[in-house]
């Protein structure tokens, strides 16, 4: 079964840009999960997807938005890049059970590499 | 606020010693406790994970010994190799409560794992 693929595997952009990454999760996983990772600040949660709805956030400004489509796969946006938006962005999905409460073993995929100069 | 704590930052050891990372956490909603490998280029990749209701759990070289009243549980690599050597992180979860607890990985700082010939 083909892992996680998220594309495009890296990305350079200027300030003030906005960028979309994509997310195709494991066959079967309806749950996305996103992640930013950074030397800095190391692995942080963005948000969760479920049935092409948001049910979890994190501590993130509202420049980044996401969404789910209803083959689950996923995309995330971030508008008006900063310079410390430069990041891993990695993706992540799970199982989930018959009431949509996903499992605990997350996915992960080879990431985004984003750098915005 | 950093709820999950991992030390050492980095650990060097010589082919088959056995490296322990340690972590603590804060929060005793967390009721899941993954390990996670990751090599330089790739997304991180689910190791080995515990319950809390479990005090230690093994799967080939890689032990998690998990002590609840301390808040704290470590993972411990047998006979390591130089293939070991990459970066490895805790991370916590709370228990399914409804969506503001989905999807959402708790992750420390990470350990850098050299293993030498």
């Amino acid at each position: 079964k083909a892992g996680v693929t998220q594309t495009p595997r890296y990305l350079i952009k200027t300030r003030g840009q906005q960028v979309t990454l994509s997310c195709s999760p494991i066959s079967g996983h309806r749950s996305v999960s996103w992640y930013q990772q950074t030397p800095g600040q190391g692995l942080q949660f963005l948000f969760e997807y479920f049935s092409e709805t948001q049910r979890n956030k994190g501590n993130f400004p509202g420049r980044f938005s996401g969404r789910q489509f209803s083959n689950s796969r996923s995309e995330m946006n971030v508008s008006t890049l900063e310079l410390g938006d430069s990041a891993l962005y990695l993706c992540a999905s799970s199982l989930t059970g018959t009431g949509g409460e996903p499992y605990n073993e997350q996915f992960f995929g080879p990431g985004t590499r984003l750098t915005v100069l | 606020q950093q709820q999950v704590k991992q030390s050492p930052q980095s650990l060097i050891v010589q082919k088959g010693g056995i490296p322990i990372i340690n972590c603590a956490y804060e929060n005793t909603a967390f009721d899941y406790f993954p390990w996670y490998q990751q090599f330089p280029g790739k997304g991180p990749a689910l190791l080995i994970a515990i319950r809390p209701d479990v005090s230690e759990k093994k799967e080939g070289r890689f032990t998690i010994s998990f002590n609840k009243s301390a808040k704290q549980f470590s993972l411990h690599i047998m006979d390591s190799q130089p293939g070991d050597s990459a970066t490895y992180f805790c991370a916590a979860k709370r228990r399914n409560a409804g969506g503001t607890s989905y999807g959402k990985l708790t992750f420390g700082q990470g350990t850098i794992l050299t293993v030498h010939p």
